[in-house]
């Protein structure tokens, strides 16, 4: 089974602070994404990556930067965490639109 | 662009009967559908796929959707619920590689928690 891991499930940050939160996936997949879900919101797409060295903004960017370096790691990157930002952040990755996508467990990031 | 409305953010049905969770969406052209189910503190599992091919679709755990041009639904059933089918379930659409404001973003809905009553 593919697998997509995120480097944390719980992060408490404060505010002011760069923060960086990781994903891998073992399974050799072009398309990355990060998403972060709000209750009442669903799931709100940040950014995505269809290549390596390659973003692309997603609906909600602002506050928001990513690197992917290598194919298997796509990195978010909040560089002066807002408590706004307080919220789960979800990693996907997906071979193709016909496959849908497969998550990781998620990280729980409380900004104080 | 595309989206997808999940109707009734709360449904509660007892052990033993039908669940039914709907999905609407909207598009200029046919799109690819999915559910999606998260059990808590987990990420998301695909459930189902509605990729135009056969219009009843069926998935993991029982679950089953039908594909609805004419009403523009993917509504999620199941016959009959079990305790462990407590979660929140998303509906979520995309469009095939190529189209217009297509790739392979996923539009998730707002999410409907599912509560199954002994």
């Amino acid at each position: 089974d593919v697998k997509v891991t995120q480097s944390s499930r719980y992060l408490v940050k404060r505010t002011g602070e760069k923060v960086f939160l990781e994903c891998v996936q073992d399974m050799d997949h072009e398309n990355m994404f990060w998403y972060r879900q709000d209750p009442g919101l669903g799931l709100r797409l940040i950014y995505f990556s269809y290549d390596v060295k390659m973003k692309e903004k997603g609906d909600i960017p602002e506050g928001y930067s990513v690197s992917r370096e290598k194919k298997e790691r796509f990195s978010l990157i909040l560089e002066s965490a807002s408590t706004n930002q307080t919220s789960m952040y979800l990693c996907a990755s997906s071979p193709g639109t016909i496959y849908g996508y497969t998550f990781g467990s998620g990280t729980r990031l409380t900004v104080v | 662009a595309q989206s997808v409305t999940q109707l009734g953010s709360h449904v509660s049905v007892s052990e033993g009967a039908l669940v039914l969770l709907r999905c609407n969406y909207s598009s200029s052209v046919p799109p690819y559908l999915f559910w999606y189910v998260q059990y808590p503190n987990q990420g998301l599992q695909l459930l189902l796929k509605y990729t135009s091919a056969a219009t009843l679709v069926k998935g993991i755990n029982g679950f089953e959707a039908e594909f609805k041009k004419s009403e523009t639904s993917f509504h999620l059933t199941k016959p009959s619920a079990h305790m462990s089918d407590a979660a929140e379930y998303f509906c979520a659409v995309t469009l095939p590689w190529g189209l217009t404001g297509g790739g392979n973003k996923l539009t998730f809905g707002t999410g409907t928690q599912l509560k199954v009553e002994l």
